[in-house]
C-alpha cells in the first residue's frame, strides 16, 4: 500500500466553484498533514497544515482531517483560475518524522 | 535574501559524469532534506541531516552522496549519471520535523537533464 495517496487528475472545477482534493495515508500513528500546491516549474509552497480530527479554516482553505478513517481533504471556496496547479499532500510518518508526499493532484480552475 | 538557495539552477550533462548540487539556508534550521521529484512530479525523499548528521537515507544508490559541512549547507554529489537520474532536485530545510507544525521550505529546484 503506497504511503500517501492522491487522485493525479486533472481535476476541472468552474470558477467560483468548490474545488475538493482528497489524500489517504497508510500510517495510523501519523501526526500531522500538509498540504502544499505547486505551481508549474516552480518549488512546493505550504497552504495549511492540520494536525487535529475536525476542519481548520484559512480564508477560502479549508483543510479537513479524520484520522480514524486515515483521510485528509482540502476544499478551495470561489476557486479562481490563479489556484490552478498541482497539490501535493504530504504526512509526517510516525515511525521516523519523514515528511512523505503524494503524488500530487492536478487542479484546474476554468474560467 | 532568498531563504533556500540551490545552484546551479539547471545542469545538462552526459552519462556517466560527475556532477554536484549545492545548497544553503539562512533561516537558521536544524534540518536539511533532498528531494527528487521525477517527470510525473512525484517528491521523492532521499536524504535528510539534522545538524550535520544523517538521519535519513532512503534507498537510493550508492552513486549519490550527501554531504552537510556545516547545519545551513547540505550539497549533493551524483557519480556516473544516468540517464534515470533525470529529474528536479529540490533542497528543502524545516525547524523540527518532529514539530506538529513543521513546514518544509523548498529552495527553487535544480533540473538536471542527462543525455
Amino acid at each position: 500500500q503506497k504511503e500517501v495517496e492522491q487522485n493525479s487528475g486533472p481535476l476541472s472545477v468552474p470558477e467560483g466553484a468548490i474545488a475538493s482534493l482528497n489524500c489517504t495515508y497508510s500510517d495510523r500513528g501519523s501526526q500531522s498533514f500538509f498540504w502544499y500546491r505547486q505551481y508549474s516549474g516552480k518549488s512546493p509552497e505550504l497552504i495549511m497544515f492540520i494536525y487535529s480530527n475536525g476542519d481548520k479554516e484559512d480564508g477560502r482553505f479549508t483543510a479537513q482531517l479524520n484520522k480514524a478513517s486515515q483521510y485528509v481533504s482540502l476544499l478551495i471556496r470561489d476557486s479562481q483560475p490563479s489556484d490552478s496547479a498541482t497539490y501535493l499532500c504530504a504526512v509526517t510518518m510516525n515511525r521516523d518524522d519523514k515528511i512523505i508526499f503524494g503524488k500530487g493532484t492536478r487542479l484546474h480552475i476554468l474560467p | 535574501d532568498t531563504a533556500v538557495s540551490q545552484t546551479p539552477k539547471y545542469l545538462v550533462t552526459q552519462m556517466g559524469n560527475d556532477k554536484s548540487i549545492k545548497c544553503e539556508q539562512n533561516l537558521g534550521h536544524d534540518t536539511m532534506y533532498w528531494y527528487k521529484q521525477d517527470s510525473k512530479k512525484f517528491l521523492k525523499i532521499m536524504f535528510s541531516y539534522n545538524n550535520k548528521e544523517l538521519i535519513i537515507n532512503e534507498t537510493v544508490p550508492n552513486r549519490f552522496s550527501p554531504k552537510s559541512p556545516d547545519k545551513a549547507h547540505l550539497n549533493l554529489h551524483i557519480n556516473s549519471l544516468e540517464l534515470g537520474d533525470s529529474a528536479v532536485y529540490f533542497c528543502a530545510s524545516s525547524q523540527d520535523p518532529r514539530s506538529l507544525s513543521g513546514e518544509l521550505f523548498f529552495g527553487e529546484g535544480s533540473r538536471l537533464t542527462v543525455l
